[in-house]
């Protein structure tokens, strides 16, 4: 499975958008991008994932750049309870298990 | 049904007890998972079972015996653990990457955790 980068800490202030950024520049064409969080004490939660187009759901949005290097997160309103680490993970698809990262602290600010 | 339940909870043994954590699923998953969590960081996998047979064991010392009864339910045994094995122990379970007949989209669904102290 492909390496991924992301920022160890963000801040975002309440109601903004929070963008989390993460490089996976060695991906290969059958692995897809997976985002993970786990609000403290509570186990993982699934975001959204995606493959080479943009993703929406109730949740988030996925920006994958074009050459698929790098991918954004968007949390499009942020509030006190998105406060989590956040995990980019790249997986192919014939693998379930997940390798995580040291992932991006995300801290909301009222 | 989209939970996965893990007990205790809590557990606290020394390093001579025997004792299990337990994990249950009812979504139908026929992919299950433990993981290991440190404090201040992510978790690290331990076991895969498909179909109730074990199919990744990520190195895991002998201490630990996962054991799988059926397709929704999950053990890990613990026996003659060190104090440097407290830790979160969070299970999960996944469609299969085999599995037919649903939507495939390879979320993982995360139990709470088992906080484990050895003494």
């Amino acid at each position: 499975d492909a390496k991924t980068t992301q920022p160890p800490s963000m801040d975002c202030a309440e109601g903004r958008a929070a963008n989390l950024p993460c490089n996976h520049s060695t991906i290969s064409g059958n692995e897809y991008v997976y985002w993970y969080r786990q609000i403290h004490s509570q186990g993982p939660q699934y975001i959204i994932h995606g493959l080479k187009n943009n993703e929406t759901n109730e949740m988030a949005s996925l920006i994958i750049t074009e050459d698929r290097k790098s991918s954004t997160l968007i949390l499009p309103h942020a509030t006190l309870r998105d406060t989590a680490v956040y995990y980019c993970i790249v997986i192919n698809t014939g693998r379930r298990a997940l390798t995580f990262g040291s992932g991006t602290r995300l801290q909301v600010q009222p | 049904d989209t939970e996965v339940t893990q007990t205790p909870k809590h557990l606290v043994m020394g390093m001579t007890n025997k004792k299990s954590l337990k994990c249950e699923q009812h979504m139908g998953h026929r992919a299950m998972y433990w993981y290991k969590q440190k404090a201040k960081k992510p978790p690290e996998l331990m076991f895969v079972y498909s179909y109730e047979k074990l199919s990744i064991n990520e190195s895991v010392p002998s201490r630990f015996s996962p054991e799988c009864p059926n397709s929704s339910l999950l053990n890990l045994h613990l026996h003659a653990l060190q104090p440097e094995d407290s830790a979160l122990y969070l299970c999960a379970s996944s469609q299969d990457r085999f599995q037919r007949g649903v939507p495939n989209t390879g979320e993982l669904f995360f139990g709470e955790g088992s906080r484990l102290t050895v003494l």
